[in-house]
């Protein structure tokens, strides 16, 4: 069962769009929120963690918000490029005795961006 | 890069067979962690470590087991191998339990 859930699965994206998909973790017990890129035959790579309700990153033409007390973050793409095609995943970190220290991921958005 | 890598890189074996699979770092980092990457499922804990002989149990743990006798390495134990632990392999390592996780390169492991 996951509790971390990502939407949508997949999308396409032309060259030059920007785009954003959605995170949906347990907000009781919160203390972390992870986000990863996966590109295909390689391991993934961390792009942020989040603590803070409120919270922003930004690398590069990627960027990301955190709502703790709802349960959600985005991750926004400004102005794709085929280079940004990958699978993007977040990881949740709660705080309960049974789930500390262990990151829980969901399924992923996979993202392809088309010339 | 991270220095973290993984032996074997692919391994075919046979249903009852053991197998056991290395994760090595050279970052000194104190939490290493195996998961298992499967399509729909995303990224599952098997197990991890939080220093030398000091484990404990993922959310798919059962027929697996792991020891940490170095900081270095990490061993992941299939005792008796069986077709629904074929699977991608992946070791992590981490400074702290909340911080960033870097990920080794894979272990692909068919099991027939």
């Amino acid at each position: 069962i996951l509790n971390v859930e990502q939407s949508p699965q997949s999308l396409h994206v032309q060259e030059g769009d920007s785009t954003n998909f959605t995170c949906s973790f347990p907000s009781s017990n919160f203390y972390a929120l992870h986000w990863y890129r996966w590109e295909t035959a390689k391991s993934p790579e961390a792009l942020f963690v989040m603590t803070l309700n409120g919270d922003e990153k930004k690398k590069g033409r990627i960027s990301a918000t955190l709502n703790t007390k709802e349960g959600y973050s985005y991750l926004y793409i400004k102005g794709s490029q085929p280079e940004d095609s990958a699978t993007y995943l977040c990881a949740s970190l709660l705080m309960t005795t049974d789930s500390w220290g262990k990151l829980q991921f969901g399924a992923g958005t996979q993202v392809v961006v088309t010339p | 890069d991270a220095g973290i890598t993984q032996s074997p890189r692919h391994k075919v074996t046979e249903t009852g067979t053991p197998v056991t699979l290395r994760c090595h770092q050279t970052e000194n980092h104190r939490y290493m962690y195996w998961y298992r990457q499967d399509p729909g499922h995303g990224l599952r804990l098997i197990h991890y470590s939080y220093g030398v002989k000091d484990t404990d149990k993922g959310e798919v743990s059962d027929g697996y087991s792991v020891s940490r006798s170095k900081t270095e390495d990490f061993l992941l134990t299939l005792e008796s191998a069986t077709s629904s632990q074929t699977s991608v392999y992946f070791c992590a390592i981490g400074r702290d339990r909340e911080e960033t996780q870097y990920f080794g390169p894979g272990t692909r492991l068919l099991v027939l």
